[in-house]
């Protein structure tokens, strides 16, 4: 079965502080995705990577970067957390030959106070 | 872009009835519909997904319908139970499978509540 880790499941930081989120897929899939979950507002996808060192922004990519050095790691940067950046973000990962589902890694919610 | 619009937002039927969950997207070109289902503190996963060359697809007690020239597609759930709770997310996807095409825009969900 596919498993997709979010390194933190919670996390607490302050504004103005450089937030790391982890994310490894142990499927050997080419493609990884960002996305943020908040309230109302559905599934929004903030980066995406379809191949190692490879990104594509998404639909709300302000504020954020990405880092892909390795197949199964994705990693998603705030450089500067914000109060607005407070959300559930989920990773996920596809691979070409099952098809396009995504594989969801279970959260990490992120408050920044 | 891809714009899709979900409704209802909520929905609350009683157990053993239909529920409906309605979607429409801007996009002609797209030609991939998944319907995500996100339990309580959980990950969302696929339940069905449906292509453009397909009018309806069934599984059990759910099915999609699609109706390309209205540009929406449906989910439909029967026989409703307990653990049929949770929120759905319809998605969009426009283009081929290749590089960065597998870019899947979300509707904003539908809490569905199945009462006893």
């Amino acid at each position: 079965d596919v498993k997709v880790t979010q390194s933190s499941r919670y996390l607490v930081k302050r504004t103005g502080e450089k937030v790391f989120l982890e994310c490894v897929q142990d499927m050997d899939h080419e493609n990884m995705f960002w996305y943020r979950q908040d309230p109302g507002l559905g599934l929004r996808l903030i980066y995406f990577s379809y191949d190692v060192k490879m990104k594509e922004k998404g639909d709300i990519p302000e504020g954020y970067s990405v880092s892909r050095e390795k197949k199964e790691r994705f990693s998603l940067i705030l450089e500067s957390a914000s109060t607005n950046q407070t959300s559930m973000y989920l990773c996920a990962s596809s691979s070409r030959d099952s098809g396009e589902k995504l594989f969801f890694g279970s959260g990490t919610q992120l408050s920044v106070l | 872009g891809e714009n899709v619009e979900q409704h209802p937002s909520t929905l609350s039927v009683q157990e053993g009835d239909s529920a409906v969950i309605k979607c429409t997207y801007s996009d002609s070109a797209s030609n991939y519909f998944p319907w995500y289902k996100q339990e309580l503190g959980k990950r969302p996963q696929l339940i069905i997904d449906i292509r453009s060359n397909v009018g309806e697809k069934k599984d059990q007690r759910i099915a999609v319908t699609l109706n390309k020239t209205a540009k929406h597609f449906s989910l439909h759930i029967t026989e409703t139970q307990p653990e049929d709770s949770a929120v759905y997310f319809c998605a969009a996807r426009r283009g081929g499978f290749t590089g960065g095409g597998n870019k899947l825009t979300f509707g904003t969900g539908t809490q569905l509540k199945v009462e006893l």
